[in-house]
This record gives C-alpha cells, sequence and structure tokens, in this order.
C-alpha cells in the first residue's frame, strides 16, 4: 500500500539554525501539507501546497517557514531559524484532490525536531 | 469556542465493551468528517470517513448530524489493539476560505483494559 515517508525520523539542532525536514508524498497525489503536534497538544495545521504554489497557510507559517517541491517526489518544509518553540512533532500529509472522497488525507510517520 | 470540540477521557473500559464518542464543530461550512486515530507519538491514521447517511466499518460505526453539527464514533466489542487517542477531524470547504484543511479535535484517549 502507498505511503508518505519522511526523513529524518528525529532531528535535534540548536536554536538558530536553519532544518530542512523532508517528505515523498504518495506518488499520485496532487496536494500535500504540513501539521504540526507539540507535546501533549492537538495536531495543528500549517501550509498546504497544490499546483506548485501556496494554498492556505496558518498564522502559525511565518516567514522563518518555507515549503518546496524541489523535484517530482520531495516536499520540504524548511524553518530558517529555530527556536525553542518549533520543538514539535512535524507531520506531512498528501491527497489525491480538495473535494468529494478524493480529499482525504494521509499522513506520514513524522519528524520529531528538536530545539535545544 | 473551539473549532473541534471532544471529551478528553480517558475513557477506561474493560475488552468487550461497547464505546461512543462525540464531538461537536462550529464551522457549519466544514465539507468532510473523519475520524483518525492516533498512537502514542505516531502520526494520525485514518479510520473512517463520516457520511451523512452514517456508516459502519466492522466494529466502528460512525454518524453525523450536520443541523446539529455533531459526529459520533462507536465502537462495539472493544479489543486491547483499540487503545489509542481518537481524534475527530473536520476539513474545510475551499470555498469556506480553507484549502482542504483539517481541523483536529483534542482526542479522546480510549484505555482497553482485559
Amino acid at each position: 500500500e502507498p505511503e508518505v515517508t519522511q526523513t529524518p525520523s528525529h532531528q535535534v539542532t540548536q536554536m538558530g539554525q536553519e532544518v530542512i525536514l523532508r517528505c515523498v508524498p504518495i506518488s499520485n497525489h496532487l496536494y500535500f501539507y504540513w501539521y504540526r503536534q507539540i507535546l501533549g497538544q492537538k495536531v495543528e495545521f500549517l501550509v498546504s501546497f497544490y499546483n506548485n504554489e501556496i494554498s492556505e497557510k496558518s498564522e502559525i507559517f511565518d516567514d522563518q517557514f518555507s515549503v518546496e517541491r524541489p523535484d517530482g517526489s520531495n516536499f520540504t518544509l524548511k524553518i530558517r531559524s529555530t527556536k525553542l518553540e518549533d520543538s514539535a512533532m512535524y507531520f506531512c500529509a498528501s491527497s489525491e484532490g480538495a473535494s468529494g472522497r478524493s480529499d482525504t488525507q494521509y499522513f506520514g510517520p513524522g519528524t520529531r525536531l528538536t530545539v535545544l | 469556542r473551539k473549532e473541534v470540540e471532544q471529551d478528553p477521557g480517558p475513557f477506561n473500559v474493560p475488552e468487550g465493551a461497547t464505546v461512543a464518542f462525540n464531538c461537536t464543530y462550529s464551522n457549519s461550512a466544514s465539507q468532510s468528517f473523519f475520524w483518525y486515530r492516533q498512537d502514542c507519538r505516531k502520526e494520525p491514521k485514518l479510520l473512517m470517513s463520516v457520511y451523512s447517511s452514517g456508516n459502519e466499518d466492522g466494529r466502528f460505526t460512525a454518524q453525523l448530524n450536520r443541523a446539529s453539527q455533531y459526529i459520533s464514533l462507536l465502537i462495539r466489542d472493544s479489543k486491547l489493539s483499540d487503545s489509542a487517542t481518537y481524534l475527530c477531524v473536520v476539513n474545510r470547504s475551499p470555498f469556506s476560505g480553507g484549502y482542504n484543511k483539517l481541523i483536529f479535535g483534542a482526542g479522546t484517549r480510549l484505555a482497553v483494559h482485559p
């Protein structure tokens, strides 16, 4: 069964450093997303991406964040200058479409980001 | 008011019990509804989509009441492996300013014991 994959599974970084989290969405999916979950809290939407541009972003997704689809398979989330409060689990998701039965989103296993 | 509200639990039930979870959502323009399951420190996994007519998948039954903005999940004959956090999730319509953006409830914890 096709699945979303993410690397690395755990990233430890120093405050102020840049990190890039990588995702490979399901191959025939066209919509891509990043969510985050701070320990003990609910899953929160960060950004959606379609047709090589951001469709929507939350207020969490400030100028320190960016997303990119550098080739036909990868989807990346970059945090330019990490802060302590960026420590969280980051989940990538993808969906085939954006409406009807094709809007179901499938999640990757996540990258645990720890900012020291 | 939170956009998606759930009872946090925990629900502690014996194997074989029937347990029901409820969820309410505040945005009447919400388009799609789901129950996801999340094990500790793992990703949310789709349990089932929720349709207006109600739907069943084995021991799991989901109901949606759009008028009351209420979603439910019923688990029959609970197994030890059902122990997890159950997330009520709502998808905003692209036409209501939320482009296929999932809004998660905080989750209801279920612990099934022998």
